[in-house]
């Protein structure tokens, strides 16, 4: 079956502008995750979403970083302002339960110039 | 503060030799450890999770709670084992977040 997807797969902007992140979970998958992938700092949890709701949004680095799950399904990261220290792949990724296998998509790759 | 350690960031080893990836945890809980592989240009997957004690692909880990260690061994490493390795821990509970190591590139040369 389908597993994680995540668009673009790449996305160049420019400092200070807003971008938005998509993943789509696998179907049926109640638990949602956005993780950061960078140079250096290795995978940083971001955010958990258990249906529509975020338990834990403690991983989020400042109040520009916010996302939201709508339909217990889709899951929008959106990044206002953005700064160079932005760039890296942001990854999601999503389990049939909380406990259960995360299933990792294919990363969005972005370049903050 | 839970944190994972590989003090490893580069491997490398011969066809057929043995190999061991580093794994060291903080936590003061009793955590679930998995270790996590990223082939070049796939997508990060699960190797194996301490729980469920399997050996895949010819991978096992034990975890030492003593040592606060989870190291990942195969007795004979061989080309197609090159990749990214993560270990990663999930301090239970009802949160499931993963807190990653920064990972070990290993390299098998022919």
């Amino acid at each position: 079956g389908a597993g994680v997807s995540q668009s673009p797969s790449n996305k160049v902007t420019e400092k200070g502008k807003d971008v938005e992140l998509r993943c789509d979970p696998i179907s049926g998958h109640t638990a949602l995750y956005w993780y950061r992938q960078s140079l250096g700092q290795g995978l940083e949890f971001l955010i958990y979403f258990q249906g529509n709701s975020a338990p834990d949004k403690s991983g989020l680095p400042s109040d520009r970083f916010s996302a939201e799950r709508t339909g217990g399904s889709v899951s929008t990261l959106t990044i206002q302002r953005t700064q160079q220290e932005d760039s890296a792949v942001y990854l999601c990724a999503s389990s049939r339960t909380g406990d259960d296998e995360q299933y990792f998509g294919p990363g969005t790759r972005l370049t903050v110039t | 503060a839970q944190r994972v350690t590989q003090p490893e960031k580069l491997l490398s080893v011969f066809k057929g030799a043995p190999v061991e990836l580093k794994c060291n945890y903080s936590y003061s809980g009793s955590p679930e450890l998995f270790w996590y592989v990223q082939y070049s240009r796939q997508r990060l997957q699960l190797l194996l999770r301490h729980i469920s004690r399997e050996s895949i692909k010819g991978f096992t880990a034990d975890l030492n709670k003593g040592e606060t260690s989870f190291h990942l061994k195969k007795p004979f490493a061989q080309e197609e084992d090159s990749a990214m390795y993560y270990c990663a821990l999930n301090s239970g509970g009802s949160n499931y977040k993963l807190t990653f190591g920064k990972g070990t590139l290993l390299t098998v040369n022919p």
